[in-house]
């Protein structure tokens, strides 16, 4: 069973707006949140990450939201570029770093410009 | 910046054939794993290791077989190829107690 969720499957934005991707968990136990991106040819590459112990993490254009009672978290990507088109991965560890790593469908993300 | 070389980067086999996908990270890192990329399932952890002559099993490890042989190198088995093994497999490595993981470019598998 599928214990990471994404959703949409493939969003379209325009340049300029905000993306939304959202993931979903089953497992109390996952404490460690990071999303990967990954463009065509190449493997998927550390974006951002979060700890359970927060509820907002920001690196620039890119913020997660995190919700620990409803096992929920988005990854906002503000001022979408064309460049920022790829796919993204959540991600969930148990073990509070990279071993172990639970991945979720991913989301197809594309910016129109 | 870490490096995880995986060889060859397509492979064409026949059903029961006998494919070894290969892997190379010169980060020193002690964690290396090995992935399956499929439409619809995102990534789903085969085998890991924590280092030379250790083997974890991963979640989906039927039909493959890993050795870790030293620090540096990790592969993957396919003694009797089947169709259901086409795939795009990406090798990563990590740290010990770090977070991120770094993957390589990723090896396409078509078994025929």
């Amino acid at each position: 069973q599928q214990q990471v969720r994404q959703s949409p499957q493939s969003l379209t934005v325009w340049e300029g707006e905000t993306a939304i991707l959202n993931c979903s968990y089953e497992n109390s136990a996952f404490d460690y949140f990071p999303w990967y991106q990954q463009f065509p040819g190449e493997g998927p590459a550390l974006l951002i990450s979060i700890l359970s112990v927060s509820n907002k993490k920001e690196d620039g254009r890119f913020t997660i939201f995190f919700n620990k009672r409803e096992k929920k978290l988005s990854l906002h990507i503000a001022d979408s570029q064309p460049g920022d088109s790829a796919t993204y991965f959540c991600a969930a560890s148990a073990e509070g770093g990279s071993a172990k790593l639970i991945f979720g469908e991913g989301t197809k993300l594309t910016v129109s410009s | 910046e870490a490096a995880v070389t995986q060889s060859p980067r397509n492979k064409v086999t026949v059903t029961g054939g006998n494919v070894t996908l290969s892997c190379r990270q010169t980060n020193s890192h002690n964690y290396m794993y090995w992935y399956r990329q499929d439409t619809g399932h995102g990534l789903r952890l085969i085998h890991y290791s924590y280092g030379a002559g250790n083997l974890q099993i991963g979640d989906v490890p039927d039909g493959y077989k890993a050795t870790r042989t030293t620090q540096e190198d990790f592969f993957l088995l396919l003694e009797l190829a089947s169709p259901s093994q086409t795939s795009l497999y990406f090798c990563a490595s990590s740290g010990q107690g770090e977070t991120e993981v770094f993957f390589g470019k990723g090896t396409r598998l078509t078994v025929v």
